[in-house]
């Protein structure tokens, strides 16, 4: 099956640092979404980017779907972005999504 | 928003005891889906259902059922605790937009912790 990894698998970061997690897939695939879970467990979705780049305030996402990876930028990383990112791949049409293992971000004030 | 709603933010259950997890959406969604989280394992997919009445196996379905009567309803039932299902579950749902259209965002409830005794 299709393999995906993260890294890195934690990051402590100083408030007001920038920080660019990764994921790498093994096959091609027609998602590709990234989510926070929060210190509470809530899966937030932050973007769905099956390729190219988008922008949400701080945050910002690239996928290159054909080098089989995407990025997630955090710029001026606030104590609020603490908590694990998972990049999760879709396989087949909305009917399966395969998780990374997350990175664990820490952003100390 | 859509919203997915999970019945019990926490639950406590005996070794044997049948488990009900509910999970609810409200935006018509036709796929659900049921994760657990593990620490060191990530989020593992239990099961999943794409319409009414119609289930798919996940990676680690034994010792699961699932029961979808109701396209906003989608229930994950253990039918014989056993103290290696304690663990953090997760409810999700996404919108069936079309071969192509890509636009499958994934929304999930806020989880259900449970420990098996």
């Amino acid at each position: 099956g299709i393999q995906v990894e993260q890294s890195p698998p934690d990051l402590i970061l100083q408030e007001g640092a920038n920080s660019t997690l990764r994921c790498n897939f093994s096959d091609s695939v027609n998602n590709l979404q990234w989510f926070h879970q929060n210190p509470w467990g809530q899966l937030i979705n932050l973007f769905y980017i099956p390729s190219g780049t988008k922008q949400n305030g701080r945050l910002s996402a690239t996928t290159v779907a054909t080098e089989r990876y995407s990025l997630l930028y955090i710029s001026s990383s606030q104590t609020t972005d603490s908590g694990v990112y998972f990049c999760a791949v879709e396989l087949g049409y909305g009917q399966n999504f395969v998780f990374g293992p997350g990175t664990r971000l820490s952003v100390l004030p | 928003d859509v919203k997915v709603t999970q019945s019990s933010r926490y639950l406590v259950k005996r070794t044997g005891e049948k488990v009900f997890l509910e999970c609810v959406q409200d935006m018509d969604h036709e796929n659900m889906f049921w994760y657990r989280q593990d620490p060191g394992l990530g989020l593992r997919l239990i099961y999943f259902s794409y319409d009414v009445k119609m289930k798919e196996k996940g990676d680690i379905p034994e010792g699961y059922s699932v029961s979808r009567e109701k396209k906003e309803r989608f229930s994950l039932i253990l039918e014989s605790a056993s103290t290696n299902q304690t663990s953090m579950y997760l409810c999700a749902s996404s919108l069936w937009q079309g071969i192509g259209s890509g636009a499958n965002v994934l929304t999930f409830g806020a989880g259900s912790r449970l420990t098996v005794l």
